[in-house]
């Protein structure tokens, strides 16, 4: 089947690191691009940029430059999103997404992240 | 860049037809037929209904049309259905970023 999986929900306090992961199946992962996509509680959907694992190019939207880090580890299939230091406007649904041509096919299930203060 | 701009809300009875509007410029619903449309049901995430402007992928139905003139897309829904409420995003890629951005999202409530 072809699927994008990423974990649930992810509970960390201000100043912590994360990393969360994306991992392809049924497909030929390093040929896509892998976006993620950021919704905050009750708000619409915002492109925070996109990763290519063939070649590690990364494109970064201008408002998550510098916030957040973008990598891929083609050997097993997993794309990763990264903050060095949450904060409490982190807090949100991270959404990673399949670049087909120029739009997004195939959408994994998100990750919920919260951040307490 | 800035995101696209919706209606945040449409409504409609069932049988009705609805169009939501998706206002861009000219660098990028204007530039490319790149236009896509998502529908997200509460607590599930986005799928696409339509891609490049006015195609479905298999197994979207019919009801949903895409359209663009200008700097503007449309999505028009015939015929609709209770399953049809939900919230709909409209993108466009960006050429000389290879981005995309996506609309403000307009909630459809069947009456």
């Amino acid at each position: 089947e072809v699927q994008l999986v990423q974990p649930g929900a992810e509970v960390k306090k201000s100043g912590e690191s994360l990393k969360i992961s994306c991992k392809g199946s049924g497909y030929r992962f390093i040929n896509y691009w892998i976006a993620w996509v950021r919704q905050m509680p009750g708000k619409g959907l915002e492109l925070m940029g996109m990763i290519y694992s063939g070649d590690s190019d990364t494109r970064y939207s201008p408002s998550f430059q510098g916030q957040v880090t973008m990598s891929a580890d083609k050997s097993t299939s997993i794309a990763y999103l990264q903050w060095s230091s949450l904060k409490a406007s982190d807090t949100g649904m991270y959404y990673c997404a399949r670049r087909y041509g120029r739009y997004f096919d195939l959408w994994g299930r998100g990750t919920l992240v919260t951040v307490s203060s | 860049q800035s995101a696209l701009t919706q209606p945040a809300s449409v409504s409609g009875s069932p049988g009705q037809s609805i169009t939501i509007s998706c206002a861009g410029t000219s660098s990028d619903v204007g530039d490319y037929n790149a236009v896509s449309w998502y529908q997200q049901h509460a607590g599930e995430a986005p799928e696409v209904i339509i891609y490049d402007v006015n195609n479905r992928p298999s197994g979207v139905s019919d009801r949903f049309s895409g359209s663009r003139s200008g700097n503007t897309a449309s999505l028009t829904i015939s015929g609709l259905q209770a399953e049809d409420e939900a919230d709909y995003y409209c993108s466009s890629y960006i050429s000389s970023s290879a981005l995309s951005v996506f609309g403000g999202g307009t909630r459809v409530t069947v009456l």
